[in-house]
């Protein structure tokens, strides 16, 4: 049964913690995305990876988050410090890509994050 | 710059009620569009996809459509059961982009049993 999983699926912390999230993209599968969904904006992208390197990253608030992808089964997303507008679900992504292109994106559980 | 809006944000129907829930795009150089589906806690479910060359999708009782040109594409749901309540999201990914999706704000729909 191929999915994306994530953990921890729920994480609260205190303002200014380190958070990290982690992603196990479908085995064979070459893209990883990291995804923010709140109330107001929506689904926005914050990083992909192809082949584990980060190709965009351009979603991101460089000064605190980091995105990494140590292995071809592990991505991390690692927020430091953590802020009360970090709040929400961050999803993990994952696609086959050839010639250029991903077709489909298999989504994961999420891990809904609250920082007080 | 693209913008993806789905209409209506919200839709209570009986079941069995075959619908028609909506979603635009402003930019027609689209490469795909997908239809996805989320539960409330859970993630995105990817329920059809519609490359840019093709009209339509059928996936059991679900059908979307596409028209490029108008910047258009419909999910249509037949004889809606209870378990097809969720927030239905499209999301299209534009003909000079490998990998991004721009995410409609989703139509939450409930069949009432």
């Amino acid at each position: 049964d191929a999915r994306v999983t994530q953990t921890p699926r729920h994480k609260v912390t205190e303002m200014g913690q380190e958070v990290t999230m982690r992603c196990q993209p479908i085995l064979g599968h070459n893209t990883v995305f990291w995804y923010r969904q709140t109330m107001m904006q929506g689904l926005e992208l914050l990083a992909y990876f192809r082949n584990r390197a980060p190709l965009d990253d351009s979603g991101m608030p460089k000064d605190r988050f980091s995105a990494e992808m140590p292995d071809a089964t592990l991505a991390t997303l690692k927020i430091q410090p953590s802020e009360p507008r970090d709040s929400a679900v961050y999803f993990c992504a994952s696609g086959l890509g050839t010639s250029g292109r991903v077709n489909e994106q298999f989504f994961g559980p999420g891990t809904r994050l609250t920082v007080l | 710059k693209q913008e993806v809006t789905q209409i209506p944000a919200a839709l209570s129907v009986p079941e069995g009620e075959n619908l028609v829930l909506n979603c635009s795009f402003t930019d027609s150089a689209i490469y795909n569009l997908q239809w996805f589906r989320q539960d409330p806690g859970k993630g995105l479910t990817s329920l059809l996809l519609i490359q840019s060359s093709q009209r339509e999708q059928t996936s059991g009782r679900l059908n979307a459509s596409l028209d490029k040109s108008s910047g258009r594409s419909t999910l249509y749901i037949a004889a809606s059961q209870p378990g097809d309540s969720a927030t239905y999201l499209c999301a299209v990914r534009q003909e000079d982009s490998s990998y991004k999706l721009i995410f409609g704000s989703g139509t939450r729909l409930l069949v009432r049993p």
